[in-house]
Formats: C-alpha cells, sequence, structure tokens
C-alpha cells in the first residue's frame, strides 16, 4: 500500500486560509468516503482534526473543514492562527481493511 | 477521561523481539477495535496493524506481515504488538490508537523502540 500524497510545506499568513491536498487512488481515497485528517505539534501525539472527508469531532474549531473529489482529499484551515503552526496527516481506509497515511505536511504561518 | 498508556518499548538488537502493552482506561475497552500506528524519528506516520473488539479480525501493513502480531486481553484493558525478527528500520514511536473503522480518535503518547546494536 503506496502512502497518500501531500505536498511537503504550505504556508500563509495569520487570517489568511490554506488548502493541503492528499491524493490516493481508486482502492483507497476514490473508493471511500473514509478521509480523516490529523493535526501534530512538535513532540505530541497526533490529534485528529476531521474524519470521513468534513465530519468534525468534538471540540474541533469550525475553522478547519474537509472535502473530497475523485481521489484527492483536501483541508482546508481558515482564518489561519499561529497555534495552527504543525504537521497535517491525511489518511484513508483502503478496500485492505487497513489504513494508510500521507506524508504529511508542515503548515508555517508566517 | 480516555487514557492510553503504552510500554515495552526500549532497546533491542537487530533479529531481537519485543512486546508493547497499551493499558486502557476512561472507556469500554471491549467495545472497541484498537490500532498500532508507528512514527520514525523525524519521519510521518505508518499504519502498523488493527485488531477487532474480541481479537479478530486482524490487519496489518503488507511490510509487517509474518513478523508482528497483535493481540488483546479485554479482561486486563490491554492491548499487546508483539515484534519479531526486527530491524533498524523498525525504529519508531509505537502508537497505540482507538478507533474502529477509518480512523483514531485518542492516540496514547507512544513508547520508543530502537533497534541497534
Amino acid at each position: 500500500q503506496s502512502a497518500l500524497t501531500q505536498p511537503a510545506s504550505v504556508s500563509g499568513s495569520p487570517g489568511q486560509s490554506i488548502t493541503i491536498s492528499c491524493t490516493g487512488t481508486s482502492s483507497d481515497v476514490g473508493r471511500y468516503n473514509l478521509v480523516s485528517w490529523y493535526q501534530q505539534h512538535p513532540g505530541k501525539a497526533p490529534k485528529l482534526m476531521i474524519y470521513e472527508v468534513s465530519k468534525r469531532p468534538s471540540g474541533v474549531s469550525n475553522r478547519f473543514s474537509g472535502s473530497k473529489s475523485g481521489n484527492t482529499a483536501s483541508l482546508t484551515v481558515s482564518g489561519l492562527q499561529t497555534a495552527d503552526e504543525a504537521d497535517y496527516y491525511c489518511s484513508s481506509y483502503t478496500s485492505s481493511s487497513t489504513w494508510v497515511f500521507g506524508g504529511g505536511t508542515k503548515l508555517t504561518v508566517l | 477521561e480516555v487514557q492510553l498508556v503504552e510500554s515495552g518499548g526500549g532497546l533491542v538488537q537487530p533479529g531481537g523481539s519485543l512486546r508493547l502493552s497499551c493499558s486502557a482506561s476512561g472507556f469500554i475497552f471491549s467495545n472497541y477495535a484498537m490500532n498500532w500506528v508507528r512514527q520514525a524519528p523525524g519521519k510521518g506516520l505508518e499504519y502498523v496493524s488493527t485488531i477487532g473488539t474480541y481479537g479478530s479480525p486482524t490487519y496489518y501493513a503488507d511490510s509487517l506481515k509474518g513478523r508482528f502480531s497483535i493481540s488483546r486481553d479485554n479482561s486486563k484493558n490491554t492491548l499487546y504488538l508483539q515484534m519479531s525478527s526486527l530491524r533498524p528500520e523498525d525504529t519508531a514511536l509505537y502508537y497505540c490508537v482507538q478507533g474502529g473503522g477509518s480512523y483514531g480518535l485518542f492516540w496514547g503518547q507512544g513508547t520508543l523502540v530502537t533497534v541497534s546494536s
């Protein structure tokens, strides 16, 4: 199972919006509406931000939103804040009943 | 409050074995599938394995099949990962993750496994 493809880095200024893409295949992202996104600050465990493409767990800001088109999912962060600076990983359920992660994207808030 | 506490990590020589444990509390352990995810130093997340609520089914990353074995003891609220024939590339922080299906809602803080001579 090959890793999902994410840009290595994205950046934005406070208050702006950014979008992180996550490209998979017809065996994972394209096949199921089961894409999730995780935020990871240095030295911390990952935190679930989005599940099932666009759902937010309780307590996650509505500045975070998810979508999907074909084999590509996206995470949008609006109204960027310095606290959003972190690594972001996408993940998808696969046809093998396993998970596959993206390589991660470093978000820098300038 | 959900708590997942991993243990059992450490330094092991190539070819050696290690068993990781994850002690769970704050939820009905037997109601949830559980997972292991690892992260090599400075690298991204990598899926390792999933186990169903009563010990089956089990799933593994293709690259790990035959060397790693996941199990659980619902009477002890504990998840395990038995690792054998360890290689330097298995060096990573191993996370215990609650969640069936497609995502992990709760993550432990991880236990570090270092494979080196």
